[in-house]
């Protein structure tokens, strides 16, 4: 079963706009939330994350916004750029367990 | 230091027959895990090992995969009597093992099954 579920499936967004990915998720015992960035032909790279003591943390032009009793969390991606098309994946985790939403395809259009 | 590696990049196969994927994790880690991706899908978790520990192989889909990682280091990834639908890339990744450490993927090996 996904444990992780994530959408949109793909999202289109102009230059300059907001990117907003949500994912949920199903087991109160995971206790930490990545996001992971993927780029043709790369594997994965961890992007930002969150731990569920608190309800927002933002890097940069990356936010995560974390709402614990809702078991929601969301990555918003301010000023989106062109640079910024790439596969993003939500996860979460317990200890070593690590379980991934099927991921958003992102376009930023110039 | 390097990062992971998985080797071979691709590999074409014929249904039925047996293949070998490497992964070579980053020096120190700990904690190794095998991920499948297939085409416009998420990181479905394979297996996971920790040390000296058992493996976790709760997500291999069939008997037909296996895994095992040598010395503490370098794992290979087994698939036997491969079928079409195991057409996919899989990803290798490797922490320092614990809550909260990051997992750092290798580049993938894609396997296309004919």
């Amino acid at each position: 079963q996904q444990q992780v579920k994530q959408s949109p499936q793909s999202l289109i967004v102009q230059k300059g706009g907001i990117s907003i990915i949500n994912c949920a998720y199903e087991n109160t015992a995971f206790d930490y939330f990545p996001w992971y960035q993927q780029f043709p032909g790369k594997g994965p790279a961890l992007l930002i994350a969150i731990r569920p003591d608190v309800s927002e943390k933002k890097e940069g032009r990356f936010t995560i916004s974390f709402n614990k009793s809702a078991k929601q969390f969301s990555l918003h991606i301010m000023d989106s750029q062109p640079g910024d098309s790439a596969t993003y994946f939500c996860a979460a985790s317990n200890n070593n367990d690590m379980r991934f939403g099927a991921g958003t395809r992102l376009t930023v259009k110039p | 230091g390097a990062g992971v590696s998985q080797s071979p990049s691709n590999k074409v196969t014929e249904k039925g027959k047996d293949v070998e994927l490497r992964c070579d994790p980053i020096s120190g880690h700990t904690a190794l895990y095998w991920y499948r991706q297939s085409l416009g899908q998420g990181l479905e978790f394979l297996i996971y090992f920790q040390g000296n520990s058992a493996p976790d192989k709760s997500g291999l889909p069939s008997d037909r995969f296996s895994a095992e990682r040598t010395g503490g280091s370098v794992s290979t990834l087994t698939i036997q009597r491969t079928q079409q639908e195991d057409s996919a890339v899989y990803l290798c990744a490797s922490s320092l093992g614990g809550p909260y450490h990051e997992q750092f993927f290798g580049p993938g090996t894609r396997l296309t099954v004919l």
